[in-house]
């Protein structure tokens, strides 16, 4: 089955740098690549998604990219803020006609002021 | 307000106590799932939904239930609670295809 690393666990950044989480995954017919974000005690929000026949995709402050020969895709953040520190998670959606979604374990972001 | 409903927010069981954690969205998508999240081990897919009286297993099912028999619900059943399912399980669902889930607001599970 479909297999998804993400790293860094841990990433701290201080304000105003950039942040870069990357998730590699097994199953190359695997087709669409969100991104989400937990704060603190709460649910995980969708904040940008790509899909297979993409290589990028911005939305002001963030983006992500999309290496298919690869098999990894990246979030990007730019001009990172205090209120980007949260726990992201990168998922994958499996290809098998089905809706399996299989998520990565996580990278926290600490954005330093 | 587009929302997925879970209830209850907090449960602490004993062992071997039936429970059912409910789950509702009011957006009319078609797929539904539940996970559960362990720290370290990120969201791990518990069972999902792609349409009424449809579902199947995602990759951690033993020891709980589901049913679809209305669009908007899917319950999470877990017949005998054991401590290795103290969690927090999330509801998600979808209009589905390439579009992301949107989350309840989560059911932090004791079970002592």
């Amino acid at each position: 089955g479909e297999n998804v690393e993400q790293h860094p666990s841990t990433l701290s950044v201080q304000e105003g740098d950039s942040a870069v989480i990357k998730c590699t995954y097994s199953d190359s017919a695997s087709n669409y690549f969100p991104w989400y974000k937990q704060e603190l005690g709460k649910r995980p929000q969708l904040i940008i998604d790509i899909r297979s026949n993409v290589g990028e995709k911005k939305d002001q402050r963030i983006a992500v990219t999309l290496n298919k020969t690869a098999k990894h895709f990246s979030l990007h953040i730019t001009e990172t803020q205090p209120e980007d520190s949260a726990v992201y998670f990168c998922a994958v959606l499996t290809p098998s006609g089905t809706y399996k979604y299989i998520f990565g374990t996580g990278t926290r972001l600490k954005v330093l002021a | 307000e587009a929302q997925v409903t879970q209830n209850p927010r907090y449960l602490i069981t004993v062992t071997g106590k039936k429970l059912t954690v409910t789950c509702s969205q009011n957006m009319n998508h078609e797929y539904m799932s539940w996970y559960r999240q362990d720290p370290g081990l990120g969201l791990r897919q518990i069972y999902y939904s792609m349409n009424v009286e449809v579902t199947d297993k995602g990759d951690v099912p033993e020891g709980y239930k589901v049913s679809r028999k209305e669009k908007r619900n899917f319950p999470l059943i877990l017949e005998s609670p054991s401590p290795n399912q103290t969690s927090l399980y999330f509801c998600a669902s979808s209009l589905g295809g390439f579009l992301g889930y949107t989350f309840g607001s989560g059911t932090r599970l004791t079970v002592v």
